[in-house]
């Protein structure tokens, strides 16, 4: 699976959108990006994920440049509760073993 | 639904002792999955299974033995467990039928 490079922390001012970059420059045509993020110490929860097209849902959106080469999650009104690390994570998928494997993430602190 | 449980949430145990952390899951999911956490560090896979009765290495599975006799649990086995064991272990589940990953609480291991 290619591998993925984050930012090791930001922050964005609580109310304006907060934009975590993701780099898989070695990303091929049938791999998915994927994010999720974990707060403090509890189990990661599931954001978003898509292959070329931008996708949105209700807790944000995913902007995945032409190339593929990376991608960017929108948090479009952050929240305090959206402090969290955030992981970006590509797979293959039509591997049928799903494995996730989970970087370092990016650390996002929303200030008050 | 209580989605996915994990069992004990803490444990303190010596060095060559061993111990079985349990993974249950009452939504019907195929595939299963352990991760384990160190502090400030990312997840990183031990063992996961596609299916009742079916297991599979992960990243990191030395140290570890998993079993999944029936489809809503997954063990995972340390036989002796070692300091470097000391970890924050994290069970997850998904469907076949979507992308999402569902994760458990945690289990704060400690081996002194």
């Amino acid at each position: 699976d290619a591998k993925t490079t984050q930012p090791t922390s930001m922050d964005c001012a609580e109310g304006r959108a907060a934009n975590l970059p993701c780099n898989h420059s070695t990303i091929s045509g049938n791999e998915y990006v994927y994010w999720y993020r974990q707060i403090h110490s509890q189990g990661p929860q599931y954001i978003i994920h898509g292959l070329k097209n931008n996708e949105t849902n209700e807790m944000a959106s995913l902007i995945i440049t032409e190339d593929r080469k990376s991608s960017t999650l929108i948090l479009p009104h952050a929240t305090l509760r959206d402090t969290a690390v955030y992981y970006c994570i590509v797979r293959v998928g039509t591997d049928s073993s799903y494995k996730l494997i989970f970087g370092s993430g990016t650390r996002l602190l929303v200030r008050p | 639904n209580a989605g996915v449980t994990q069992t004990p949430k803490f444990r303190v145990l010596k060095t060559g002792q061993s111990m079985t952390l349990l993974c249950a899951q009452d939504m019907n999911h195929e595939y299963m999955y352990w991760y384990r956490q160190d502090p400030g560090m990312g997840l990183r896979l031990i063992h996961y299974s596609v299916g009742e009765g079916t297991t599979a290495k992960g990243e990191v599975p030395d140290g570890y033995n998993v079993s999944r006799l029936k489809k809503q649990n997954f063990l995972l086995g340390l036989e002796s467990a070692a300091p470097s064991q000391t970890s924050v272990y994290f069970c997850a589940s998904k469907s076949s039928l979507n992308e999402k990953l569902f994760f458990g609480s945690g289990t704060q291991l400690s081996v002194l």
